[in-house]
């Protein structure tokens, strides 16, 4: 397997644009979770899915932000409208849920709102 | 709810041993793991405790974990510049499947 696989790895946007994040977790994977890293705040859940339907969104910062996972092989997270404090890197893990269950990372998507 | 502290930054140099210390809150914690993340990249798990045992030894690193004062902590023996990097300790509750990351520690290895 490939891995977590994100897109894209690199974004810039100007303020008040909808931004779209992309996921593809590790097949065979119940788990699927977005976090969101900053230096002031260091590494932030924002949402996880079991079997696609989300569990706990405590994480997600305003209604600005959304997150979808249509199929077990794919995740959205969307910012509309997307402000410049929005501006981090965004990383998408999935995990078995069975045994150990350690989260398995993407390479992440680094965003700037401009 | 759970909570997962760790300090900042620690510099030692090469050849020398590295401790990364790391407390959580949470006392159902069933497994307790470290992860790297070198720069640019995503975390990559290094080595997980299960929460009944006090030691687990691999390669150059050794993780022990005290339950009782809900420590846990990562040894380098033998600490290289590539081993530089934020290490991150993570948590896994026993009532769910979402780990809880700290803060993360930059490890800085000088010459």
């Amino acid at each position: 397997d490939a891995g977590v696989i994100q897109s894209p790895r690199h974004e810039v946007t100007e303020m008040g644009q909808e931004v779209t994040l992309r996921c593809k977790p590790i097949s065979g994977h119940d788990y699927l979770f977005w976090y969101r890293q900053t230096m002031m705040r260091g590494l932030e859940l924002l949402i996880y899915f079991n079997n696609n339907v989300p569990i706990d969104d405590s994480g997600m910062p305003e209604d600005r932000f959304s997150a979808k996972m249509p199929n077990a092989s794919f995740s959205t997270l969307k910012i509309q409208p997307s402000e410049p404090r929005d501006s981090a890197v965004y990383f998408c893990a999935s995990s078995p849920g069975q045994g150990r269950s350690e989260a398995f990372f993407g390479q992440g998507t680094r965003l700037t709102v401009v | 709810g759970e909570d997962v502290e760790q300090s900042l930054f620690l510099s030692v140099r090469e050849g020398d041993s590295s401790v990364i210390n790391c407390t959580y809150t949470d006392s159902s914690s069933t497994y307790l793991y470290w992860y790297k993340q070198e720069p640019g990249a995503g975390l990559q798990l290094l080595t997980y405790i299960f929460s009944n045992m006090d030691m687990k030894q691999d390669q150059r690193l050794t993780v022990l974990l005290n339950k009782k004062d809900k420590h846990l902590s990562l040894r380098i023996a033998d600490t290289q510049t590539g081993d530089s990097a934020i290490y991150f300790c993570a948590e896994r509750s026993g009532t769910a499947s979402k780990l809880t990351f700290g803060t993360g520690t930059r490890l800085q290895v000088t010459l």
